[in-house]
């Protein structure tokens, strides 16, 4: 069964450096959400892409972060530099549907991130 | 702004017993609700919408406007239903995009 494949599952890293996730949605999914998941809350829409296409980033700090997906494939949520209250759970997420069409949304694993 | 509130950080009830996870949500609108659940080691997944009126593994979530609220009960409880569970809405007309998640309620169901 095809499943939504992120990389590093686990990541350290100390303030002010950079880091990178990487997210690989269901093939054929033109939709891809990242999200972000502080201990003890829901997640939170960090940043959604039609294709290649950003269509919501309001909730993204674009002052340290950056989200791409260059060919509308695979994605990769950069943060730099990095800060201690960036540490979370990133979460990544695809669905087949554009924007009409009801679609359920295929979560990853996560990307665990500590700050140090 | 919208806004989704699970009251309930922790829930927990005893095997064969009902179980009701409250959700309550602000929205100038109509919007679609869902239940999300992880079972441990597992991924965030999809467990019913309010728009589909379906029940899943003997989960049913009645939408009430009135009260803003979207309910998830289950009259028997099982062990397997242990896990957290996380109330989402999404803005009218956006395929279940957009989605603004509550902070989740933890349920054990104990034997």
């Amino acid at each position: 069964e095809a499943e939504v494949a992120q990389s590093p599952r686990y990541r350290i890293t100390e303030k002010s450096q950079a880091v990178a996730f990487w997210c690989d949605p269901i093939s054929g999914h033109a939709t891809l959400y990242w999200y972000r998941q502080i201990l003890g809350q829901g997640p939170e829409l960090l940043v959604q892409f039609q294709d290649e296409s950003v269509v919501d980033d309001s909730q993204l700090p674009k002052d340290r972060f950056s989200a791409e997906r260059l060919k509308g494939v695979d994605s990769t949520l950069k943060i730099q530099p990095a800060e201690l209250g960036d540490s979370a759970m990133y979460l990544c997420a695809s669905s087949l549907a554009g924007s009409r069409g009801r679609s359920e949304q295929y979560f990853g694993p996560g990307t665990r991130l500590t700050v140090t | 702004a919208q806004r989704v509130t699970q009251p309930e950080k922790l829930l927990s009830v005893f095997k064969g017993a009902p179980v009701e996870l409250k959700c309550n949500y602000s929205y100038s609108g109509s919007p679609e609700l869902f239940w999300y659940v992880q079972y441990s080691r597992q991924r965030l997944q999809l467990l019913l919408r309010h728009i589909s009126r379906e029940s899943i593994k003997g989960f049913t979530a009645d939408l009430n406007k009135g009260e803003t609220s979207f309910h998830l009960k289950k009259p028997f409880a099982q062990e397997e239903d242990s896990a957290m569970y996380y109330c989402a809405l999404s803005p009218p007309r956006t395929s279940g995009s957009r989605l603004t998640f509550g902070e989740g309620t933890q349920l054990t169901v104990n034997p």
